[in-house]
């Protein structure tokens, strides 16, 4: 199973809106409505930003949003604070009943 | 107070083995499908193992099926995963997370493997 595929780095300035892909196939993003999104910071245990494709957990900013289309998830960050400088992955269920994570995008606020 | 704490990391030989343990609380753990993900250094996010509520389903990644096994203990709120035939590729922080909506909301600080002779 090949990892998704997320661009490596996005940038953006405060206040801005930032947007990240996550390229799978129809035997994973496509196939499925089970798209996760995780930040995680230097150091630090990632954390769950976005759940079932566009679903936040409780405590997480509505600043940030996900969708999917096809075989493309996709997370958006509204208002770019400087707390989002992170690495940022998605996870996907497949069709082979495993998982596959993407291969991770760093975000950097300018 | 909801936590994950992994613990049996450290220094192995290639071809030896380890088990890791992954100790729940604050949280119904039988309840919970769970999950193991590690992270090479300097490297993504990898899908190593994933086990239902009573054990009774498993799953692989490729790179370590035939060489890992997760198990868990509800009785002792544990979750393992004994590795073996350990390789160089395998060296990285393991994390244990727990699975709800299919996603993963709750992980571990992480302990870290290095296979090294």
């Amino acid at each position: 199973q090949s990892a998704l595929t997320q661009p490596a780095s996005v940038s953006g300035s405060p206040g801005q809106s930032i947007t990240i892909s996550c390229t799978g196939t129809s035997s994973d993003v496509g196939g499925y409505n089970y798209v996760s999104w995780y930040q995680q910071h230097p150091g630090k245990a990632p954390k769950l930003m976005i759940y079932d494709v566009s679903n936040r957990p409780s405590g997480v900013s509505n600043r940030l949003s996900g969708s999917k289309s096809g075989n493309t998830a996709s997370l958006t960050i509204s208002g770019l604070q400087a707390e989002d400088e992170a690495d940022y992955y998605c996870r996907s269920y497949t069709n082979s009943s495993t998982y596959v994570f993407g291969t991770g995008t760093k975000v950097t606020v300018l | 107070e909801v936590q994950l704490v992994e613990s049996g990391g450290g220094l192995v030989q290639p071809g030896g083995s380890l088990r890791l343990s992954c100790a729940a609380s604050g949280f119904s753990f039988s309840t919970y499908a769970m999950h193991w993900v590690r992270q090479a250094p300097g490297k993504g996010l990898e899908y190593v193992s994933a086990i239902s509520t009573n054990g009774g389903s498993t799953s692989y990644a490729n790179s370590v099926k035939g060489r890992f096994t997760i198990s868990r203990d509800n009785s002792k709120n544990t979750l393992y995963l004994q590795m073996g035939s350990l390789r160089g590729e395998d060296m990285a922080v393991y994390y244990c997370a727990r699975s709800r909506n299919d996603a993963l909301d709750v992980w571990g600080q992480g302990t870290m493997v290095t296979v090294s002779s």
